[in-house]
Order: structure tokens, then C-alpha cells, then sequence
């Protein structure tokens, strides 16, 4: 069965601690792993897109990689404007179905 | 540029009552779908197009009612609302069929129901 786990749950730092999410996957085939920003009542915002192993992506204090098992979003020197849930998906080969892990809420304090 | 465009914002039903769920997209994409976000089980796919004509379910299907009769609409039909519908509607769209590798989904703001 496709599984997506993101972990922690729930994540607070100080502004300027850096750190890293972690999504862990499981499935038959992966096409291509996504990473969302979603802030309070709205929809979630792209940021990137993975498609293979060793393969990485940056934008502003944002870093994602990935392996054959798992992708992390590292954060550097955060600001509080970092907080937000991050939300990661994987879409597989053999269909138009993405999977959603459950999400990081990530609170930065000043 | 709009984007992905969901109305309403906030809607309560009671248990019984049927509504549409509405989602206009303006990116001329082939692609959209609705998920539900509830809390601790992330989102999960209902049903989706990938074209006009072309609907197919996904996840979470049951109580939901699709249809695409245009490229930039794909409303979400509620025909007898339950309580465990009582969650957070997203509309998402994207590019289809993919040019080259995958293109990301574009999501709008969400529908806020709570059945009673």
C-alpha cells in the first residue's frame, strides 16, 4: 500500500535554529515527490518537486532532498514568517493519484 | 490571474440537506480534483477529470457526485449531507498530460462545511 509519513508532528524554533522535516515514503513506483506550504485557512502553496534520488532544491532558506526512501526539507536560519504546515506528496507511475502525508506545523519564535 | 477559484468560503448544512460545491479554474488546465482535510489524516483524494467528460473517483468517493462538462469547471455535488462530511473541501488543478515530468497541483483557498 502507498504510505506517505511526515514527521515531527508539531516542531518549534527559536528564529536562526536550524532544522530539517522529514518525509518518509512507500510505494510501487515514485513519479515525483511534492513539497506544499499551507498557511492557516488557505490552500497549500507549491514550493518544489523531486524526481530522483540525490536530487535537490532550494529557494531561500528552503532546502529539499531526496533519497530512494525519504525526502527532507531543511530550514535554514528561520524567520517567523516561516511558520506554516509543510505538506509532502508523492505521486506514483501508476496513476493520477498524489498522496499526502499529514503534514509538519512548524512555528518559528522571535 | 485568478487561478484556482472555490465558492463558498464557509457553508452549514443540515444532515439531509444536498448542496454544489463550486471550482473554477483559469490556467486551461486538463486536470482537477477535490480532496478533504481533516484533521490528523491529511488530504485525501475524492474524485477527479482529466478532461471534459472524464471523471474518475479517488480515495474517498462515497456521499460525492462529479461531473465536468467544461474545461475550467468541476463542481462537487453533496446529494444528502452527513456529519462525517463536516471538513475542509479543496479544489486542485494541473497541467494534463504532463509535457515532460510532472506538474505541481495549484489549489484554491477551500470550502469550510460543517454538517449538523
Amino acid at each position: 500500500e502507498d504510505q506517505v509519513t511526515q514527521s515531527p508532528e508539531a516542531l518549534r524554533l527559536q528564529e536562526g535554529e536550524s532544522s530539517s522535516l522529514n518525509c518518509s515514503y512507500t510505494v510501487s513506483g515514485l513519479r515525483g515527490l511534492f513539497w506544499y506550504r499551507q498557511d492557516p485557512g488557505k490552500g497549500p502553496e507549491f514550493l518544489f518537486t523531486l524526481y530522483s534520488a540525490g536530487e535537490e532544491k532550494e529557494k531561500e532558506r528552503l532546502k529539499a532532498t531526496l533519497t530512494k526512501k525519504e525526502s527532507f526539507l531543511h530550514i535554514t536560519a528561520p524567520k517567523p514568517e516561516d511558520s506554516a504546515t509543510y505538506l509532502c506528496a508523492v505521486q506514483t507511475n501508476t496513476g493520477n493519484q498524489f498522496y499526502f502525508g499529514t503534514g509538519t506545523s512548524l512555528t518559528v519564535i522571535p | 490571474n485568478a487561478g484556482v477559484t472555490q465558492t463558498p468560503k464557509f457553508q452549514v448544512l443540515k444532515t439531509g440537506q444536498s448542496m454544489t460545491l463550486q471550482c473554477a479554474q483559469d490556467m486551461n488546465h486538463e486536470y482537477m480534483s477535490w480532496y478533504r482535510q481533516d484533521p490528523g489524516m491529511g488530504l485525501r483524494l475524492i474524485h477527479y477529470s482529466v478532461g471534459a467528460g472524464i471523471t474518475d473517483q479517488g480515495e474517498v468517493p462515497n456521499g460525492y457526485n462529479v461531473s465536468r462538462s467544461t474545461t475550467e469547471d468541476f463542481p462537487l455535488r453533496l446529494l444528502s449531507a452527513a456529519p462525517s462530511q463536516t471538513s475542509v473541501y479543496f479544489c486542485a488543478s494541473r497541467t494534463y498530460p504532463d509535457s515532460s515530468y510532472n506538474s505541481p497541483l495549484h489549489f484554491g483557498n477551500g470550502t469550510r462545511l460543517t454538517v449538523t
